[in-house]
């Protein structure tokens, strides 16, 4: 159980243009979803907490407008990068929690990432 | 404020050595749980193991060993007899009781020679 399923693995676009990445929690109801961004061995970087049907909490320095991101079910959401530019190339990776509290059995599950090249 | 310290940013061994990967964590929350995931060359982040606060007894799961101190604020992960597929990058995460967030280390890299 609790898979959470990330698309596309790789996208490679064209500078000035957006991409979407969608986020699924296959098999439980994600009350939360995370977006993360990884450079080229470093640690995950937070960028921002979404809760299902409400506005995405964005860490601080994480531009808003650049990243779009939609929670609009419990199973799905998206982050849109937009207007993208070579220096957003990156490694970004969602996660997925079920419940309501860090007691949940299902703890934190992880897509596979999406491999952002943008050229 | 929450930290996790990773300090080992690289280790090599030899196949069939044992290795242990360091974690170090700061808090003042007298609850929080642990967390050690892998993320082999593909990129997922695979689960390993979340360990409470409250429960301090040690975890084996086949090579893999845990020791969870809370006197030294370590959870320190060991893997006996390494093989090759274990060469990956192994992050050590801290989660506050009501947090909403992991809180990574900077991650070890470990390489597994044949």
């Amino acid at each position: 159980g609790a898979v959470v399923s990330q698309h596309p693995s790789r996208v490679i676009c064209k500078s000035g243009t957006s991409v979407k990445i969608e986020c699924r929690s296959l098999d439980f109801q994600a009350t939360t979803m995370f977006w993360y961004r990884q450079f080229p061995k470093q640690s995950l970087m937070l960028m921002a907490t979404s809760n299902e049907g409400s506005k995405a909490t964005y860490e601080q320095g994480v531009e808003k407008d650049k990243f779009l991101i939609n929670h609009a079910s419990l199973t799905l959401s998206t982050l849109t990068v937009t207007s993208a530019h070579p220096e957003d190339s990156s490694f970004y990776i969602c996660s997925a929690r079920a419940g309501i509290s860090a007691r949940s059995n299902y703890g934190y599950t992880f897509g596979s990432g999406t491999r952002l090249t943008v050229v | 404020a929450q930290k996790v310290t990773q300090a080992q940013t690289e280790i090599s061994v030899v196949e069939k050595e044992d290795v242990t990967l360091d974690c170090v964590y700061e808090t003042r929350d007298t609850t929080y749980y642990l967390f050690w995931y892998k993320q082999p060359p593909s990129g997922e982040l695979v689960f390993l193991i979340r360990r409470n606060s409250f429960d301090e007894q040690n975890e084996i799961s086949g090579r893999y060993s845990w020791n969870f101190q809370k006197s030294t604020s370590s959870f320190n992960f060991t893997i006996t007899a390494s093989q090759v597929v274990d060469s990956a990058v192994y992050f050590c995460a801290l989660l506050m009781e009501y947090g909403n967030k992991l809180v990574f280390g900077a991650g070890t890299i470990l390489r597994v020679k044949s």
